[in-house]
């Protein structure tokens, strides 16, 4: 398997436009992550959900974040509109359960809004 | 949230030196993780430790835990410049009937050639 896979690397958008990240989850993952890593903040978690259905969502920062997943091997993640605080690096996570269970991170989304 | 704190924040050593770093939490868990970040990559598991267990090894690494200070510690013996990274642990948070990994602010380890 080619591992946790994420689109697009880098992304360099003008303030007030959609931005849309997109994650493949490694294959037989029932869970899947979406977080947020800052400086200030440091690693985040924004949603998460099972089997194709959000769990907790309590940790996207407001209505502007929406994030999907129409089936078992993708998921997208939309800010719109976006604004320079959004700046950061997003990462998309998959597991097999939780509890005990390691996370498989993908490579990272780096958003830069001007 | 439940959420560990990593200390110290930066580590700076010579190759061949060991590292330490200490992550302490709040309340009772069944388990804690550790995770290394490389610059500009993902994070990658590196050990994970039961509350019954009070070390655990894995190659150069070394996992302690002690419950009753809810605390841990890892320590990688004879660091190389390839252990250069950040290193996070986790710790679960009950969401949704789950408990999910929440992580600290990592420490940034430096080994220096």
């Amino acid at each position: 398997d080619a591992g946790v896979i994420q689109s697009p690397r880098h992304e360099v958008t003008e303030m007030g436009q959609e931005v849309t990240l997109r994650c493949k989850p490694i294959s037989g993952h029932d869970y899947l992550f979406w977080y947020r890593q800052t400086m200030m903040r440091g690693l985040e978690l924004l949603i998460y959900f099972n089997n194709n259905v959000p769990i907790d969502d309590s940790g996207m920062p407001e209505d502007r974040f929406s994030a999907k997943m129409p089936n078992a091997s993708f998921s997208t993640l939309k800010i719109q509109p976006s604004e320079p605080r959004d700046s950061a690096v997003y990462f998309c996570a998959s597991s097999q359960g939780t509890g005990q269970n390691e996370q498989f991170f993908g490579p990272g989304t780096r958003l830069t809004v001007l | 949230s439940q959420q560990g704190e990593e200390d110290p924040q930066a580590l700076s050593i010579q190759e061949g030196e060991n590292a330490t770093m200490n992550c302490s939490y709040k309340t009772s868990i069944n388990n804690l993780q550790w995770y290394r970040q490389n610059s500009g990559r993902g994070l990658v598991h590196l050990i994970l430790i039961r509350s019954n267990e009070r070390e655990k090894h894995s190659g150069r690494l070394r996992v302690t835990l002690d419950t009753s200070k809810k605390s841990s510690s890892l320590l990688i013996t004879a660091s190389r410049a390839a252990d250069t990274a950040s290193y996070f642990c986790a710790t679960p948070y009950a969401s949704g009937g789950s408990y999910i990994p929440t992580f600290g602010r990592g420490t940034s380890l430096i080994v220096h050639p």
